[in-house]
């Protein structure tokens, strides 16, 4: 397909587990993004991803949290030691030429 | 410190009647905000875009007006049909460094058959 994927769609884990997420951005697309929505929030900026720059990490929450782009293209999100507070849908995004971002289906996340 | 904010969680309207969505943002530095649609289950979709040097913008039944004085933008749906039922998002962007998207808190409308 030509949008963008994301993996695994759902994820129940135990509290204190790592957790990885997968995105597969649109093929071409040099921007990158990381959102999480929480219950009846917004979409919370994580981190961002352009080209070969060094990555804007200064959304991520904790340093539990990281994430990387291998080859400039798929994105993997590792949550570590995970909490029960980090359970919310994780979005991702990737943008080409213009301001359209383009979202994932997301991964809900459950942490018991 | 939420600077872009949908006031209104919910909001219902007859088919065929406009739908107004509001969306007020605290940062005059934004250039570019956007409305995105979201269906359960899916990632939000683009629906239409405007810069900060209009004041309007216009795509079929979709219209966004932009207020930079009162730091105000809308999203009227004329007519409203029941497929525009979803959350709708605003979300400004930070044109400093890194292009960064503050989103707001989105809107659910439902319009009613």
């Amino acid at each position: 397909g030509a949008g963008v994927s994301q993996s695994p769609s759902n994820k129940v884990t135990e509290k204190g587990k790592d957790v990885e997420l997968r995105c597969d951005p649109i093929s071409g697309h040099t921007a990158l993004y990381w959102y999480r929505q929480s219950l009846g929030q917004g979409l919370e900026f994580l981190i961002y991803f352009q080209g070969n720059s060094a990555p804007d990490k200064s959304g991520l929450p904790s340093d539990r949290f990281s994430a990387e782009r291998t080859g400039g293209s798929v994105s993997t999100l590792t949550i570590q030691r995970t909490q029960q507070e980090d359970s919310a849908v994780y979005l991702c995004a990737s943008q080409g030429v213009g301001e359209t971002q383009y979202f994932g289906p997301g991964t809900r996340l459950l942490v018991l | 410190d939420q600077q872009v904010k949908q006031n209104s969680p919910s909001l219902s309207v007859q088919e065929g009647r406009i739908s107004i969505l509001n969306c007020d943002y605290t940062n005059s530095m934004f250039d570019y905000f956007l409305w995105y649609k979201k269906y359960p289950a899916e990632g939000p979709t683009f629906l239409i875009s405007i810069s900060s040097i209009k004041d309007k913008n216009e795509d079929g039944r979709f219209t966004v007006f932009l207020n930079k004085s009162a730091k105000h933008l809308s999203l009227h749906i004329v007519p409203s049909q029941p497929g525009d039922s979803a959350v709708y998002f605003c979300a400004a962007r930070l044109p400093s460094g890194t292009y960064k998207y503050i989103f707001g808190t989105g809107t659910r409308l439902k319009v009613l058959a």
